[in-house]
């Protein structure tokens, strides 16, 4: 079974340009958590979505977006890039039945480095 | 809210000897609690999580302890390995809840 895929790896971006990155979770997954992570620095959760909807959302300004397809994929969005919002951005999916059964075990990707200049 | 406290940061182990790293929390309905092992370059694992019903839990070299009077849990790591050598993070949810609350993260070295 393939494991959680996030693309692109690397992504160097301006400051005030906007970005998009992609999870594709493991097959069945219905659960997909982004987290933002910075040297020095733990996981910071940004939202979590289940079936096509956001269940939780972490501390994180409104330039902060995302989304979940059919198909559970998701995407997020980061418009007016700062340069603080250099980091490894993470994904993970989880299997579950319904949004509060099922196994919590997070499976993350390997992250997108993106830098902002 | 939910918060959970890890500790030390920084860890520093002869290889062979133990690694100890504790985690507090603060919401008494947490009842799920993993740990995760990050290695460089990659996303974080699973490598073992316990339940509030069970006190301890063992895999291999790898131990979990829950005191839930004292709100706390911790990762024992025996014989350590050069490969051990990785940041742990621990972390709680609850059922009522769902999301992970996670600790800030310890890096492991083992020294040779």
């Amino acid at each position: 079974k393939a494991g959680v895929t996030q693309t692109p790896r690397y992504l160097i971006k301006t400051r005030g340009q906007q970005v998009t990155l992609s999870c594709s979770p493991i097959s069945g997954h219905r659960s997909v958590s982004w987290y933002q992570q910075t040297p020095g620095q733990g996981l910071q959760f940004l939202f979590e979505y289940f079936s096509e909807t956001q269940r939780n959302k972490g501390n994180f300004p409104g330039r902060f977006s995302g989304r979940q397809f059919s198909n559970s994929r998701s995407e997020m969005n980061v418009s007016t890039l700062e340069l603080g919002d250099s980091a490894l951005y993470l994904c993970a999916s989880s299997l579950r039945l319904t949004y509060r059964t099922g196994n919590n075990e997070q499976f993350f990707g390997p992250g997108t480095r993106l830098t902002v200049l | 809210g939910e918060n959970v406290e890890q500790h030390p940061s920084t860890l520093s182990v002869q290889e062979g000897d133990s690694a100890v790293i504790k985690c507090t929390y603060s919401d008494s309905a947490s009842n799920y609690f993993p740990w995760y092992k990050q290695e460089l370059g990659k996303g974080p694992q699973l490598i073992i999580d316990i339940r509030s019903n069970v006190g301890e839990k063992k895999d291999q070299r790898i131990a979990v302890t829950l005191n839930k009077t004292a709100k706390h849990f911790s990762l024992h790591i025996t014989e350590t390995q050069p490969e051990d050598s990785a940041v742990y993070f621990c972390a709680a949810s609850a059922d009522s809840n769902y999301q992970l609350i996670w600790g800030a993260g310890t890096k492991l070295i083992i020294k040779p």
